[in-house]
């Protein structure tokens, strides 16, 4: 089974923290993937990788970054944390397929709090 | 780009009864739709999946039906258990695209 690890269940920062979320995969997945669950507004692209260094904004970059130094990692990174960004946040990976669009594999989730 | 939109928001319903959940899309160019449930405490997890070149997928309770005229899809549920309680969200994607854009989320509740 593929496997998707967030690092942190929970987490509780100040704001103007430098935050960082952490995601392994473990089935050699191209694609990896930052969302953010907010009620009602389903969830939101943040940032995506296709391969080892690459990075490509989604819908929502404002506030952050990420790395990708590894295959098996993805980072999410917010440099000075806000209440706003108080959320759920789902790392997810997808293997690459040529043309066809594949199942996305998510972790649980990092709830964070910025208070 | 694309813009997913789901309806409803919440849905309650009787054990044993079905459930339907509506989605439409706005990019004629989407052409994979999956549907994914998200427990208490977990992450999302697929449950079905439609491509555009079909018009209806069964897996025992649950069908997807796709009509790529009128840009909208549906997840229906039969004989509703309440493990089926959860949030459910649909998504699209483009042909060849490595992004899924998801709806806003049905949270549905069956009532024993």
């Amino acid at each position: 089974d593929v496997k998707v690890t967030q690092s942190s269940r929970y987490l509780v920062k100040r704001t103007g923290e430098k935050v960082f979320l952490e995601c392994v995969q473990d089935m050699d997945h191209e694609n990896m993937f930052w969302y953010r669950q907010d009620p009602g507004l389903g969830l939101r692209l943040i940032y995506f990788s296709y391969d080892v260094k690459m990075k490509e904004k989604g819908d929502i970059p404002e506030g952050y970054s990420v790395s990708r130094e590894k295959k098996e990692r993805f980072s999410l990174i917010l440099e000075s944390a806000s209440t706003n960004q108080t959320s759920m946040y789902l790392c997810a990976s997808r293997v690459l397929r040529g043309a066809m669009n594949t199942e996305a594999f998510f972790g649980q989730g990092t709830r964070l709090t910025v208070v | 780009g694309e813009n997913v939109e789901q309806h409803p928001s919440t849905l309650s319903v009787q054990e044993g009864d079905s459930a339907v959940i509506k989605c439409t899309y706005s990019d004629s160019a989407s052409n994979y739709f999956p549907w994914y449930k998200q427990e208490l405490g977990k992450g999302p997890q697929l449950i079905i999946d439609i491509r555009s070149n079909v018009g209806e997928k069964k897996d025992q309770r649950i069908a997807v039906t796709l009509n790529k005229t009128a840009k909208h899809f549906s997840l229906h549920i039969t004989e509703t258990q309440p493990e089926d309680s959860a949030v459910y969200f649909c998504a699209a994607s483009l042909r060849a695209g490595n992004m899924l854009t998801f709806g806003g989320g049905t949270r549905l509740m069956v009532k024993p």
